[in-house]
């Protein structure tokens, strides 16, 4: 079975600085995806990135980055520039190659300080 | 509507009572997903539907039943509820094939 582990529940980080949100997988499969979704105070889940494994390049989307540590099976988020809309639970998701069904972490809360 | 559209937004509910939730998704997908949100645990996923046939039944008691009429509507029968199955209830979708899932707003349900 594949499992998603997040640490560290809540992060806080002061406005306009970063703040690295970690996530480790368990896998036997070669072919996977890996994805950082954002769930605000009103509940409605976004995805911000996504990894494929295959991938060596680490995923970008603005201020959002990743650090893919295949070998360690590690997926962080980076989250530059912080601004208070940020503020909101982050789930880390794995699925693999051909399997619509995702496995997700715990969440991390993230609290950002004006 | 666009995306992924979930009612009602907050149900109380007692143990006796039927009730139902609807998920409706405006944005062509073909594949539907009903996940349990609770405090501090991962999502569960409950249910999925592949172009209306369910393809994954997660071992949730018979007290929850889904349906999906077509690609575009699901829903999840409530009966007989306990009050641990008091949670946030999220709805999904996706192209098949694809694994980016849109997600719902959800039902907030609070069993008495």
């Amino acid at each position: 079975a594949q499992t998603v582990t997040q640490s560290q529940p809540e992060m806080s980080v002061q406005e306009a600085e970063t703040v690295t949100l970690s996530c480790t997988y368990d896998t036997s499969e070669s072919d996977y995806y890996l994805f950082w979704y954002k769930q605000p105070p009103s509940r409605q889940m976004i995805l911000v990135i996504r990894q494929e494994a295959y991938k060596q390049q680490n995923a970008t989307e603005n201020r959002f980055s990743v650090n893919f540590q295949k070998a360690a099976k590690s997926f962080s988020l980076k989250i530059s520039d912080s601004q208070l809309g940020d503020a909101a639970m982050y789930f880390c998701a794995y699925t693999y190659y051909g399997n619509n069904r995702l496995a997700f972490g715990k969440g991390n809360q993230v609290v950002v300080i004006p | 509507e666009t995306g992924v559209t979930q009612t009602p937004r907050h149900l109380v509910m007692g143990m006796t009572n039927k009730k139902s939730l609807k998920c409706e998704q405006h944005l062509g997908h073909n594949a539907m997903y009903w996940y349990k949100q609770s405090a501090k645990k991962p999502l569960e996923l409950m249910f999925v539907y592949n172009f209306k046939e369910q393809t994954e039944n997660n071992s949730v008691p018979s007290r929850f039943s889904p349906e999906c009429p077509n690609s575009s509507h699901l829903f999840l029968h409530l009966h007989t509820l306990q009050p641990e199955d008091s949670a946030l209830y999220l709805c999904a979708s996706s192209l098949r094939g694809d694994n980016e899932q849109f997600f719902g707003p959800g039902t907030r349900l609070t069993v008495l």
